[in-house]
């Protein structure tokens, strides 16, 4: 069972559709992470929060907006997306951002499908 | 950001222990060494981490080169659930906000026989 927690664990939607991924986390961590997966290949970071200011962006479309309302929750909100954006979306949280030392915790991710 | 070289597949027998390999040669004094594992069909999971000294806890055994430019992950015993992609990340201990992020290699999938 993992710890973080991520809805819906499908998602099939269409390019001109507006979604949103969710992400929620209990354990008091205050920097949270999104990931994209493609099949068969390694996570790759998207955006980080700390302290629920956005710390990175890696170059990310702007098709993708995070939100981060509180220090629980973390949001991907989706509009207009590509079907290359088909993927694995991971979500993780850690303590801190800044602590080497500190493991990341991972939700068991959203499979998105766009049409 | 220092790189990580593992090899792309290994195979292994159930009930036998696996010694899955890590290169990182570029590897500075304060980084830490972190594995982590995905198991088909779910995010990835936290193994060990350590930064001088060989390290255990209940899911794995981690041991550190004397120079650190390699380490090893030994599960003692494979079971059929261990089948996953494993992969060994560098961290380093006081990170910037550019530098606290994980950086996923392609990792080693394991595959574990009956």
């Amino acid at each position: 069972d993992t710890e973080v927690t991520q809805t819906p664990k499908h998602l099939v939607m269409g390019m001109t559709n507006k979604k949103s991924l969710k992400c929620e986390q209990h354990m008091g961590h205050r920097a949270m992470y999104w990931y994209k997966q493609k099949a068969k290949k390694p996570p790759e970071l998207m955006f980080v929060y700390s302290y629920e200011k956005l710390s990175i962006n890696e170059s990310v479309p702007s098709r993708f907006s995070p939100e981060c309302p509180n220090s629980s929750l973390l949001n991907l909100h989706l509009h207009a997306l590509q079907p290359e954006d088909s993927a694995l979306y991971l979500c993780a949280s850690s303590q801190e951002l800044a602590r080497g030392n500190q493991p990341q915790h991972f939700g068991d991710g959203t499979r998105l499908s766009i049409l | 950001d220092a790189k990580t070289t593992q090899p792309n597949s290994m195979e292994s027998n159930e009930e036998e222990p696996v010694h899955l390999p890590c290169n990182h040669s570029t590897i500075s004094g304060t980084d830490y060494i972190h594995w982590y594992r995905q198991l088909p069909s779910q995010g990835p999971e936290y193994v060990i981490h350590g930064l001088t000294s060989n390290v255990n806890n209940r899911m794995a055994s981690l041991a550190i080169a004397e120079d650190r430019k390699s380490s090893t992950l030994i599960l003692h015993r494979a079971t059929l659930r261990d089948a996953a992609v494993y992969y060994c990340i560098l961290r380093a201990a006081w990170a910037s906000s550019n530098t606290g992020k994980l950086i996923f290699g392609q990792g080693t999938t394991l595959q574990v026989k009956p």
